[in-house]
């Protein structure tokens, strides 16, 4: 069964600092990575996708790196804010379901601390 | 309102009793999910259906049924609920951009 491997399972990050959460995937259809954000009592939201063909992308505060060769991605949140603390959920296109299939994974809890 | 619902919002149920949860979306969207969120596991896809009338499984599709007749509308049917089907469930939607999915407020769902 092809999954998605996310880490760490928790997180507690100090106002200002910067979050990392990091995603490994097994063989996935190429399209696109996204990430979910999820706040208490509501349902994900999409927070920023990637697609394979580039190493990076920035949307304000929130960064995707794509390294295509290990098969990772991971989620930067740059100066951390209480509002960000949430559960981070990434995600990849199961392999041969023509990307109609999303795997997500176990998701990462993330506390900021004022 | 504009947008994807889901009802009921909080359900009880005894074992082997048979349950729907509903979805509905405003947005003509193609594509329609439904998954279950787990301590531990993350979402994992229960069913899909790209249009009206065309459904496919997920990761879990056992002991759950689905049917679109309408574009709208995607219920999730539990034929005979069992403990372990004790979840959350959420439905989403997407129109077009599969990894760009639009989730309801989910059903919490607790089978005794």
């Amino acid at each position: 069964q092809q999954q998605v491997k996310q880490s760490p399972q928790s997180l507690i990050v100090q106002k200002g600092g910067i979050s990392i959460i990091n995603c490994a995937y097994e063989n996935t259809a190429f399209d696109y990575f996204p990430w979910y954000q999820q706040f208490p009592g509501k349902g994900p939201a999409l927070l920023i996708a990637i697609r394979p063909d580039v190493s990076e992308k920035k949307e304000g505060r929130f960064t995707i790196s794509f390294n295509k060769s290990a098969k990772q991605f991971s989620l930067h949140i740059m100066d951390s804010q209480p509002g960000d603390s949430a559960t981070y959920f990434c995600a990849a296109p199961l392999e041969g379901s023509g990307g109609f299939k999303t795997i997500f994974g176990a998701g990462t809890r993330l506390f900021v601390k004022a | 309102d504009a947008g994807i619902t889901q009802s009921p919002r909080y359900k009880i149920t005894e074992t082997g009793r048979q349950v729907t949860l509903m979805c509905h979306q405003t947005w003509s969207h193609s594509y329609m999910f439904w998954y279950r969120q787990d301590l531990g596991h993350g979402l994992r896809l229960i069913y899909y259906s790209a249009a009206a009338d065309i459904t496919d499984k997920g990761e879990v599709p056992d002991g759950y049924v689905v049917s679109r007749s309408k574009t709208e509308n995607f219920p999730l049917t539990l034929e005979s609920a069992t403990r372990s089907q004790t979840s959350v469930y959420f439905c989403a939607s997407s129109g077009g951009r599969v990894y760009e999915q639009y989730f309801g407020p989910g059903t919490r769902l607790t089978v005794t």
